[in-house]
């Protein structure tokens, strides 16, 4: 079964680019979603189809997708971005989500 | 506003039957595929199953076909899940989500979860 690689935790200093990466086979072939889980909350949709921010995302979140490896970067990361982000991808009728990945601002 | 909106938390045993809620509004909900997805404690996202409330055609993702039923009431623009007879790994929090328009699309809106605790 298709599935996408995500690392466990992410840091990045206040102010500075985080970048959180999905990974699978070709991921580049596929449209990638990313979701934003603050804890305690429901996921929210902050890029979908690679590189598309819904209403209401800052410009600060941008996505891209190409070869093995799809990448969500957020740049001058706020304490407010302390959260878990999960990539989501299609395999035919089957939805795939990434594992998971917290990102803690220091 | 666009919004789905779930049941509240439910304490239940094991062995017992249930059915949570997901109402939407604010668009046209019979024109949106409407997906269940499971998170357990301190895990990832699974999506459990989706249906199309127009004419309650029905997926089930392999490890969930069999487990529980989603159905749909389109007059009252509510989607449900159901347990027949809970387990105590059915212990999660449970969210559905407004499938976007388009082939492999996202889950753009999402409601704010309901908390299944199961005992046994």
């Amino acid at each position: 079964s298709y599935e996408v690689t995500q690392p466990l935790s992410v840091s990045v200093a206040l102010g500075q680019a985080a970048r959180i990466t999905c990974g699978e086979n070709n991921i580049g072939s596929k449209d990638v979603h990313w979701y934003q889980q603050r804890p305690g909350q429901a996921p929210v949709l902050v890029i979908y189809r690679n590189n598309n921010r819904p209403s209401g995302i800052p410009e600060r979140f941008s996505g891209s997708n190409s070869g093995n490896t799809a990448t969500l970067t957020i740049t001058r990361a706020q304490a407010g971005d302390e959260a878990d982000y999960f990539c989501q991808v299609w395999d035919s009728s089957t939805v795939v989500f990434g594992g998971g990945t917290r990102l803690t601002v220091l | 506003e666009v919004q789905l909106v779930q049941s509240g938390a439910e304490v239940k045993k094991s062995g017992e039957s249930l059915k949570i809620s997901c109402k939407g509004s604010g668009y046209s909900f019979t024109s949106y595929w409407i997906a269940w997805v499971r998170q357990m404690p301190g895990k990832g996202l699974e999506r459990m199953g989706t249906i199309y409330p127009d004419d309650s055609d029905t997926r089930y993702s392999p490890s969930f076909q069999g487990q529980v039923t989603i159905s749909v009431d389109k007059s009252i623009s509510t989607a449900y899940l159901k347990w027949s007879s809970l387990k105590a790994s059915d212990s999660a929090m449970y969210y559905c989500a407004r499938q976007g328009r388009g082939g492999a699309s996202a889950f753009d809106i999402w409601g704010q979860g309901t908390m299944v605790t199961v005992s046994s």
